[in-house]
């Protein structure tokens, strides 16, 4: 049971181009969800799905596109990539079972775009 | 207006304490969730204590326990005799919607030997 994994752990980017941050979860969790997070701040949302198929804008979607075709994988694409992208990026997966939600984060991609 | 409010940007406790972390909230909703975050330097996000916001008793997970006061809003994390691995960031969050939080901006915790 792998939890929440996301590639690559590091990428440096030049303007304009565009990637794609993979994630992917084993935990048959409906819910998945991408944050970026500034330096000395907390997580923001960009993207976020509820099910497969199912995907909505977040707080700060703009430059970044999401689709969610199977339960377990949930990519985020950088269409040309700026230099205020550069961040850290976390997906997350969660359930709420018997009244108890858990939010399970993966370990991150560092981005840099120059 | 900010959905989540940490207000102390760094907080020391000496081992073996016990140190509260302060949280504030802001929603119409009136189902919603409270999620409590350690960050340590290594920067992974490490899930510590959830609070629904119909539970009637306050959340408990080993050292960690939430103050939750509803007609307040406020959901403060209690950890009980802290530890030096114990230092690092924390946060708060708020669940509104399914898969969608708003974060705080975090409180440096230090442990002092």
């Amino acid at each position: 049971n792998a939890g929440v994994t996301q590639t690559p752990k590091f990428q440096v980017l030049k303007t304009g181009q565009s990637m794609t941050l993979q994630c992917a979860q084993d935990m048959n969790h409906e819910y998945m969800s991408w944050y970026r997070q500034d330096p000395g701040m907390g997580l923001r949302l960009i993207h976020y799905s509820v099910g497969a198929g199912i995907t909505d804008q977040g707080e700060v979607p703009n430059g970044y596109n999401v689709s969610r075709s199977t339960t377990e994988d949930f990519p985020l694409r950088l269409l040309s990539a700026a230099p205020s992208q550069t961040s850290v990026y976390f997906c997350a997966s969660s359930r709420h079972v018997a009244g108890v939600e858990t939010q399970y984060f993966g370990p991150g991609t560092r981005l840099l775009v120059l | 207006a900010q959905k989540i409010t940490q207000t102390q940007p760094g907080m020391f406790v000496q081992e073996k304490e016990a140190v509260t972390l302060d949280c504030t909230y802001d929603t119409s909703d009136p189902s919603y969730g409270l999620f409590w975050y350690k960050q340590p330097s290594s920067g992974e996000m490490i899930f510590l204590i959830y609070q629904g916001s119909y539970d009637q008793q306050n959340a408990t997970e080993g050292r960690y326990s939430l103050n939750f006061q509803k007609a307040r809003k406020s959901a403060n994390l209690v950890i009980s005799a802290s530890q030096l691995g114990d230092s690092a960031m924390y946060f708060c969050a708020m669940r509104e919607g399914a898969g969608k939080s708003t974060f705080g901006d975090g409180t440096t915790l230090t442990v002092k030997p």
